[in-house]
């Protein structure tokens, strides 16, 4: 069973709309939770943090639920520029340095 | 914000022929450098932790003789991979941990990866 599994999508939304994507985690030992944001050919970048109480930042919005090993992430108001494959990430180990990727999924906002 | 650089960005290069990829911190120390490899539509996964100044550290399946990793200081790991063949061709993407961020819910800086394409 993969570490991390992601919905890979693909996800296609027109301008302005509301899209949730979700990622489980399969081993409770995981220390902290991460979204990445990847463009085509190009490297993973920081996202948001995901943090239990839940994360805000700007028009996104971050979740994590411990008991049911699941994190999400929720964009409002989707903007072209949006469009990307976004990476779950969970990590193990001290000082939580094996990072687990998600296979990703992928986005596409539509004028 | 940290910046870890990658060099080269893109080689081809024929089939047995060994390849070297750097990984640079450019404004940050790094005890710790990460190896991921990325085949196309699939996860970065993890290939080994790159220790300065002691051996990696491999994952279960990669071959430690295949892909040799160098830490030699705190702001710079080398991977080579030896012998290539086609099947190695991926996307090679390093990452790096502040020295000062020794904490959970710190993030990896990544460089911008290496696309290698053996013929």
């Amino acid at each position: 069973r993969k570490e991390v599994e992601q919905d890979p999508g693909p996800f296609n939304v027109p301008e302005g709309a509301t899209v949730a994507f979700n990622c489980t985690y399969s081993n409770s030992a995981s220390q902290s939770f991460f979204w990445y944001r990847q463009d085509c050919r190009k490297e993973p970048k920081l996202l948001m943090s995901v943090y239990s109480s839940g994360n805000e930042d700007g028009r996104f919005t971050a979740q994590l639920n411990r008991a049911s090993q699941y994190i999400s992430l929720l964009i409002r108001d989707s903007k072209l520029s949006d469009s990307a494959t976004y990476l779950c990430v969970a990590t193990r180990g001290f000082p939580g340095n094996q990072f687990y990727f998600g296979t990703g999924t992928s986005l596409t906002v539509i004028p | 914000g940290a910046v870890v650089s990658q060099h080269p960005s893109w080689v081809i290069c024929k089939s047995g022929t060994s390849v070297k990829i750097e990984c640079r911190s450019l404004d940050f120390q790094a005890t710790t450098m990460f190896w991921y490899r990325q085949f196309p539509k699939q996860s970065l996964m993890l290939m080994a932790t790159s220790n300065e100044g002691s051996k990696a550290t491999y994952e279960q399946g990669v071959e430690k003789d295949k892909f040799l990793i160098n830490h030699a200081s705190l702001t710079l790991s080398t991977l080579t991979v030896t012998s290539a063949h086609p099947e190695d061709s991926s996307f090679y993407i390093c990452s790096a941990r502040d020295l000062r961020e020794v904490a959970y819910n710190q993030p990896q800086h990544f460089g911008d990866g290496t696309r290698l394409s053996i013929l």
